[in-house]
């Protein structure tokens, strides 16, 4: 159980245009999901955390605007990098809280790449 | 402020026993985890101490010195598999995970 995927695992896009991740909880329904940013060699890093129905709460440095989440289902939540550009390739990663405040389930990452 | 410090890179030899360190100050405290995170994938779950002392569970240990802020990972008979990063984490009064650097491991045959 508690089973966590994420869309697309790797993505290419152009300087300038938006790209779309889905994180979705398989067989769980998950109140909260968390995105996170991982740079090579370097740990994970919080950008926001989205509860259902309400809005994400973005960490500091972290721009609202060009990271949109929207989090409308228990089961779904989405991450749309706005006119990307290079310094946002990355390792996207999300992950869904569970019953317990400490679990957190983890998807399998979205390898972004902005040429 | 909030801080976890672990080695960035240790190196151990297939079929022998590596301690992975970790030292955290959080705001407040619920807990420490241990994942494990291979070159491109997504961390993996190994443990979640809360209470002082040793959980074990299988080749893997993870120990927890509240009054010390200090964990361990312990790893036993060591296989080429368990090359990866291991991140150490803390769980703070909000209950936001505080992510160390990870500790890139290599082992060798």
């Amino acid at each position: 159980g508690a089973v966590v995927s994420q869309h697309p695992s790797r993505v290419i896009c152009k300087s300038g245009t938006s790209v779309k991740i889905e994180c979705r909880s398989l067989d769980f329904q998950a109140t909260t999901m968390f995105w996170y940013r991982q740079f090579p060699k370097q740990s994970l890093m919080l950008m926001a955390t989205s509860n259902e129905g309400s809005k994400a709460t973005y960490e500091q440095g972290v721009e609202k605007d060009k990271f949109l989440i929207n989090h409308a289902s228990l089961t779904l939540s989405t991450l749309t990098v706005t006119s990307a550009h290079p310094e946002d390739s990355s390792f996207y990663i999300c992950s869904a809280g569970g019953q317990a405040d400490y679990e957190q389930y983890f998807g399998p990452g979205t390898r972004l790449t902005v040429t | 402020g909030q801080n976890i410090d672990q080695p960035t890179e240790m190196t151990a030899t297939e079929g022998a026993i590596v301690q992975i360190n970790c030292t955290y100050q959080t705001s407040g405290f619920n807990g420490l985890f241990w994942y494990q995170q291979h070159a491109g994938e997504a961390p993996t779950f190994l443990s979640y101490n809360v209470l002082d002392g040793l959980e074990e569970k299988g080749r893997f240990s993870s120990f927890l010195s509240r009054s010390k802020g200090y964990s361990y990972l312990l790893l036993k008979e060591l296989q080429m598999k368990d090359s990866a990063s291991y991140l150490c984490a803390a769980l703070d009064s909000n209950y936001q995970l505080i992510w160390g650097a990870g500790t890139k491991l290599i082992i060798k045959p």
